[in-house]
């Protein structure tokens, strides 16, 4: 497809279990963020992969969290030992970062996660 | 300072009036600025971007830069009530890592 696409669109699971969140970003995109958005809030920025560089993880609200992109491409987030306040909305987008003009974020539809 | 700051609102506009939405800056992110709007239940989408100092005009929407002032704002003229949304901010930094506001919530009176 020509967007950015998230599995799946809805997850509900029990407190305690673990999660996996998938984004697959446009081909070409060397930039991929994930954020979470809870009912009526702002974008909270989670974690950042820009190519081959270590990963900017200074959103992550606990260890229970981890991220990682496999081949530059698809990224998983995890979310281990689920907790009712991980409810919220999980938006993945990807950038191209090849100078001004080239590097507009563009957002998947999202995994609403439910934390019951 | 937070490197990219809105007011929340809600900003309240007439339709047909213009709406003007506005965003603060700090010197942490100083390459690209965008603004997207979001519906309730949706996700964000670009409507503008700009990288130099002055006006971009695309439709009903204008975008102004001001680097000596660091701010940036988005005008839309002929507010229609489809144009009820939030309205985020975002800049990029040195690191091409994309900040965001936490946006200004806007409502279009019919």
């Amino acid at each position: 497809g020509a967007g950015v696409s998230q599995s799946p669109s809805n997850k509900v699971t029990e407190k305690g279990k673990d999660v996996e969140l998938r984004c697959d970003p446009i081909s070409g995109h060397t930039a991929l963020y994930w954020y979470r958005q809870s009912l009526g809030q702002g974008l909270e920025f989670l974690i950042y992969f820009q190519g081959n560089s270590a990963p900017d993880k200074s959103g992550l609200p606990s260890d229970r969290f981890s991220a990682e992109r496999t081949g530059g491409s698809v990224s998983t987030l995890t979310i281990q030992r689920t907790q009712q306040e991980d409810s919220a909305v999980y938006l993945c987008a990807s950038s191209s970062v090849a100078g001004l003009g080239t590097d507009t974020q563009y957002f998947g539809p999202g995994t609403r996660l439910t934390v019951l | 300072q937070k490197e990219v700051e809105q007011n929340s609102g809600p900003l309240s506009v007439p339709e047909g009036a213009i709406a003007s939405l506005n965003c603060t800056y700090s010197d942490r992110v100083s390459q690209s600025f965008f603004w997207y709007r979001q519906y309730s239940g949706k996700s964000p989408e670009l409507i503008m971007s700009i990288y130099s100092n002055g006006d971009k005009e695309d439709g009903r929407f204008t975008a102004q830069l001001n680097k000596a002032s660091q701010y940036v704002s988005l005008l839309i003229r002929d507010s229609q009530p489809s144009d009820s949304a939030t309205y985020l901010c975002a800049a990029s930094n040195r690191d091409d890592k994309i900040i965001f506001g936490k946006g200004t919530r806007l409502h279009i009176l019919p």
